[in-house]
Order: structure tokens, then C-alpha cells, then sequence
């Protein structure tokens, strides 16, 4: 069966720190995947979504950037925080007919 | 642009009650809508998925209608539990990008009390 993985589940940073959160999935291969941002009050946005090994398509201009190393592998970075970054990101793939996402990332930039 | 959009924001029922929750979208040309579910501090478990051509899809207690023409969706639970209590999302895939991406509402946070 197929399973998401995300690390780490916590994290608290401070501003101006680099970030990187890991996703990866087991039990598929070459999954479509994304990465999405939950902010408090504020509904899913769509950050980044690939749908090959260095294929990166990005929805937001932001500080953020994502990088698809391996078929299974996808990796969310900063290199300097900001205080808004903060929020809860998961990372999902594409099944048969729906997106399976994993147990997310609570970010906290002080 | 699509925008989707739920109400209401939060709810709080004794249990046993039926529920309806709303959802709905500005552009019609969806390709499928689907509602999830979210735990506090979890990721989204998917309950229901319905296909543009379909009317609504029924799961157990669940049951999410679909009026593209209109643009609105509602998820009706009967008989609510205490371990209903969650935010439920609905999240529309639009025909005209990428099936794959989602655009999904703020969410409905549900709590059911004994």
C-alpha cells in the first residue's frame, strides 16, 4: 500500500533561518506531488506542485522553493525565513481520483 | 479564477443531529469536487468525491450533493457522533487546468457534543 511521509512534524525557527521540510512517498512510482500551506484562519493554498524529477511548478511568488532530487522525494526549502511563513504544510500525491496527503508539518518562525 | 468558499465557518450540534454543510464555487467548468476531512493537527482524509457528470455520492452517514449549474455542493451527515468532530473541507478540481490541482474552501470546523 502506498504511504506519505513528512519531517519533521514540529518545527520552531527563527526569522532569517534557511528551512527544509522532507516529503516522501512509498509504494508508488512517479507520483504527481504537491506541497501545501494551511495558515491560521486561512484555507489550503497551493505551493508547489511536480509532476516528474526536477520538474517544479510554483502557484505563489513567495520566499519559498521546492526540488524534486528523486521520483519519490520532495523537498520544500527557504533560505531565509519570514515571520508569515509560519503555518502547517502538507505534502500529497495523486491516487486513483484523489489526493492522499501526509501527516503535515507544523511550522512555527519566531 | 476559481474560488471556493464554506459556510458556515464552524458549528457546534448536540449529538444525534442531522448536518448540512455548504460549499460553493464561482466557475462551473469543475471536473470533480471532493470533501475531506481534517483532524486537528493532522492531514486531510478524503470521504466523498463526486465527478462533474454525477449528482452526489453517498458513504455510510454521508451524503455530498452537487448542483454544478449552480455552483454549490452540500455534504449532509446523519445522526452526528462526538467522532464527527473535525473541519471538513470541500475542494474542487477545475477542467480547465491540470486535474490534479485543487482549490479547496476555508473549511467547516464541526464539533459534536455528547
Amino acid at each position: 500500500s502506498q504511504t506519505i511521509h513528512q519531517w519533521p512534524a514540529t518545527l520552531v525557527q527563527p526569522v532569517g533561518s534557511p528551512l527544509s521540510l522532507e516529503c516522501t512517498v512509498e509504494g508508488t512510482s512517479n507520483p504527481n506531488l504537491y506541497w501545501y500551506r494551511q495558515a491560521a484562519g486561512r484555507g489550503l493554498q497551493l505551493l508547489f506542485y511536480s509532476v516528474g524529477i526536477g520538474q517544479i511548478s510554483s502557484e505563489v511568488p513567495q520566499n519559498l522553493s521546492a526540488s524534486r532530487p528523486q521520483d519519490r522525494q520532495f523537498i520544500l526549502s527557504s533560505k531565509k525565513l519570514l515571520l508569515s511563513d509560519s503555518g502547517f504544510y502538507l505534502c500529497a500525491w495523486t491516487g486513483v481520483e484523489t489526493q492522499y496527503f501526509g501527516p503535515g508539518t507544523r511550522l512555527l518562525v519566531l | 479564477k476559481q474560488e471556493v468558499t464554506q459556510i458556515p465557518a464552524a458549528l457546534s450540534v448536540p449529538e444525534g443531529e442531522n448536518l448540512v454543510l455548504n460549499c460553493s464555487f464561482t466557475d462551473s467548468a469543475i471536473y470533480n469536487l471532493q470533501w475531506f476531512r481534517q483532524d486537528p493537527g493532522k492531514g486531510l482524509t478524503s470521504l466523498l468525491l463526486i465527478q462533474s457528470s454525477q449528482r452526489e455520492q453517498t458513504s455510510g452517514r454521508l451524503n455530498a450533493s452537487l448542483d454544478k449549474s449552480s455552483g454549490r455542493s452540500t455534504l449532509y451527515i446523519a445522526a452526528s457522533q462526538p467522532g464527527d468532530s473535525a473541519t471538513y473541507l470541500c475542494a474542487v478540481a477545475s477542467s480547465s487546468y491540470n486535474t490534479d490541482k485543487l482549490i479547496f474552501g476555508t473549511g467547516t470546523r464541526l464539533q459534536v457534543f455528547p
